[in-house]
């Protein structure tokens, strides 16, 4: 399967714990977005790579989340001192380029306690 | 006014019936349009680009209004298999990078 992968599946963690997600997109592409979803919305954007460079983070990115793409491959997001307001599926996704359509990973749902 | 806006519907339609959703944007920057359909429990996946002319795919037709700005998204006969939330994606390119989906629109097709 080529298609973009996310680890884990699920995650189930306390209050105030640390968790770190991964996500490997799709090989040749340049582009890897991170992005938030909770029941009844759409996939709220929270930042996006151009290969290893963090180009755009949106202000739901508090000071508690961080996103990297080392070697402009696979990307980490991590959430520090996690709330139960974090609970949702994080989704990733990966594009030739600017404007392009995007590939989604099957996400990573997330439940604080 | 949202950047995005979407009807999230339900929309319960019998099968075979013709369905269309509307998806309005803000911003006169934006690009680049996409519709995604989005299963229950499940990542989006792309549904169609939506061009400057219009396009069909099979029973799906994506339109494009710049001057209203709004896209538009037709399903002919429906089927029971197209029972999913529809999501629109809008992307503005410039000093400012910004991707924006709707809400979603829900659609059952009921048999």
């Amino acid at each position: 399967d080529t298609g973009v992968s996310q680890d884990p599946r699920h995650k189930i963690t306390k209050r105030g714990q640390n968790v770190t997600f991964r996500c490997d997109p799709i090989s040749e592409h340049n582009r890897l977005y991170w992005y938030r979803q909770t029941l009844g919305q759409g996939p709220e954007f929270l930042t996006y790579f151009q290969n290893e460079a963090q180009l755009e983070k949106s202000r739901l990115l508090s000071d508690r989340f961080s996103a990297e793409r080392p070697k402009g491959s696979f990307s980490t997001l991590e959430i520090q001192r996690t709330e139960q307001g974090d609970s949702a599926m994080y989704l990733c996704a990966s594009s030739v380029g600017l404007a392009e359509t995007q590939y989604f990973g099957p996400g990573t749902r997330l439940l604080v306690l | 006014r949202k950047e995005v806006e979407q009807d999230p519907g339900p929309f319960n339609v019998p099968e075979g019936a013709t369905v269309a959703f509307n998806c309005t944007y803000s911003n006169s920057a934006s690009q680049s349009f996409f519709w995604y359909r989005q299963d229950c429990r499940k990542e989006p996946k792309l549904l169609m680009s939506v061009y400057s002319s219009g396009n069909e795919d099979g029973r799906f037709t994506a339109q494009l209004n710049r001057a209203s700005q709004y896209i538009s998204l037709l399903i002919r006969d429906s089927k029971l298999s197209d029972s999913a939330t529809y999501l629109c994606v809008v992307n503005m390119v410039g000093r400012d990078d910004k991707i924006i989906f709707g809400k979603g629109t829900r659609l059952h097709i009921l048999p």
